[in-house]
């Protein structure tokens, strides 16, 4: 089975750094893009950007170039998304997503929610 | 980039057949047949519906089908259940630059 499982949900301060991941298992990990998705609370579907694990090649939507930063480690099977210094604002849901042979999601991950508050 | 536009909410009653529409442009639906459709259920991760415009997933409904007209694509549900009863996004490729675009969402209720 084709699965993507997320790191447990976060709580900071605003001004600290984070790091959440997401592991795949059941299929070759390095021959298909993984995308980061936020949700905020309340709101719809924005897609960050996507990593191919194979060659890490990365590609940011424009609405999140150097707010975030994604990554990958092949060797464990697991993509990130980072933050340097998180804002209140940065206060969501955030799904990852295999990318399919064909331009779509699935499956996705379950989810991290991380909480931003002073 | 802007968010597809789709309607903020549509209803149906049981057994009916409800559309969601999902508006672009041509730099994104109107240019490439590559729109898919999620539902997402309360506090739950989206799931695939259709992608490619048309295409079901192995074990998605056949309620549920998909179209393109334009620089609109839709999500059509037949035969609307209680179940149906959830957000819907699309989502289209949008070229080399941008890439991906989600649509506003939809939600869904079941009379």
């Amino acid at each position: 089975e084709v699965q993507l499982v997320q790191s447990g949900a976060e709580v900071k301060k605003p001004g600290e750094s984070l790091k959440i991941s997401c592991k795949g298992s059941g299929y070759s990990f390095t021959n298909y893009w993984i995308a980061w998705v936020r949700q905020m609370p309340g709101k719809g579907l924005e897609w960050m950007g996507l990593i191919y694990p194979g060659t890490s090649d990365i590609r940011y939507s424009p609405s999140f170039q150097g707010q975030v930063t994604i990554s990958a480690d092949k060797s464990i099977n697991t993509a990130y998304l980072q933050w340097s210094s998180l804002q209140a604002s940065d206060t969501a849901m955030y799904f990852c997503a295999r990318r399919g042979d064909s331009r779509l999601f699935d499956p996705w991950g379950q989810g991290t929610l991380v909480t931003v508050s002073s | 980039q802007s968010a597809l536009t789709q309607p903020a909410s549509v209803s149906g009653s049981p057994g009916q057949s409800i559309t969601i529409s999902c508006t672009g442009t041509s730099s994104d639906v109107g240019g490439y047949n590559y729109v898919s459709w999620y539902q997402q259920h309360p506090g739950k991760a989206p799931k695939l519906l259709i992608y490619d415009v048309s295409n079901r997933p192995s074990g998605i409904s056949n309620r549920f089908s998909g179209s393109k007209s334009g620089n609109t694509a839709s999500l059509t549900i037949s035969g609307l259940q209680a179940e149906d009863e959830a957000d819907y996004y699309c989502n289209s490729y949008a070229g080399s630059s941008t890439l991906y675009v989600f649509g506003t969402g939809t939600k869904v209720t079941v009379l």
